[in-house]
């Protein structure tokens, strides 16, 4: 089944210890992307990847960071996780067509929670 | 970063009638998508349109890339209880296609 998967589904940890969310899809697409999603804010890029050690910011990178070592797998890492990151969190992938990200597949999301 | 403008924010509506919502931009789109977001789960696509003009459905769901490229509309017919969810549109902006630009979704309510 194609699909993608992210881990862990709920999260609740306190200020400042590091954190890692992983994301995996089945489907050997190129592009990868991480967004947070707030109530009233709707969802906001965090990063992206076009292909493999190919990583770029979004419209909200600060305080987080990303890998793209291999196609299939684009973690989420918070070196200092603050309370402001508190969210709802959807890794996605796609095909690139024209140079862009092609329809998009949405994991089932991460809810963490920064005390 | 650019988003696109949605419309309404809100429905309540009752099981049977239809469903009209919208998405407007500032500049062209090349892609329009439509998502679906149920509580608890990710974005699910529900209609790709990649021409201008284009009518598309899928389902009781039609979807439409406005002629002038600015904008796009999603038509429900004959709502059901299920159809509860945020209704999100999305698309490439002709100008930078490295990233998709977001509404801020349409909740939509159904009372059986």
């Amino acid at each position: 089944e194609a699909q993608v998967t992210q881990n862990p589904r709920y999260l609740i940890t306190v200020t400042g210890k590091k954190l890692t969310v992983t994301c995996s899809q089945n489907m050997n697409h190129e592009y990868m992307s991480w967004y947070r999603q707030d109530p009233g804010l709707g969802l906001r890029q965090i990063y992206y990847s076009m292909n493999v050690e190919v990583t770029d910011k979004g419209d909200v990178p600060e305080g987080y960071k990303v890998s793209r070592k291999e196609k299939r797998n684009f973690p989420l890492i918070l070196e200092s996780p603050s309370p402001n990151q508190t969210s709802l969190y959807f890794c996605a992938s796609s095909r690139v067509l024209a140079g862009g990200p092609h329809e998009q597949y949405f994991g089932p999301g991460t809810r963490l929670t920064v005390t | 970063g650019q988003q696109l403008n949605q419309s309404p924010q809100s429905m309540f509506i009752q099981e049977g009638e239809d469903v009209s919502m919208n998405c407007t931009s500032s500049s062209i789109f090349n892609t329009w998508l439509w998502y679906k977001q149920e509580p608890g789960e990710g974005p699910v696509l529900l209609i790709a349109l990649y021409k201008a003009g284009e009518l598309t459905s899928n389902g009781r769901l039609t979807a439409q890339f406005g002629i002038t490229r600015k904008d796009s509309f999603l038509n429900i017919s004959a709502s059901i209880p299920s159809d509860v969810g945020i209704y999100f549109c999305a698309g490439h902006n002709a100008g930078n296609n490295r990233k998709l630009i977001w509404g801020l979704g349409t909740s939509l309510a159904v009372n059986p």
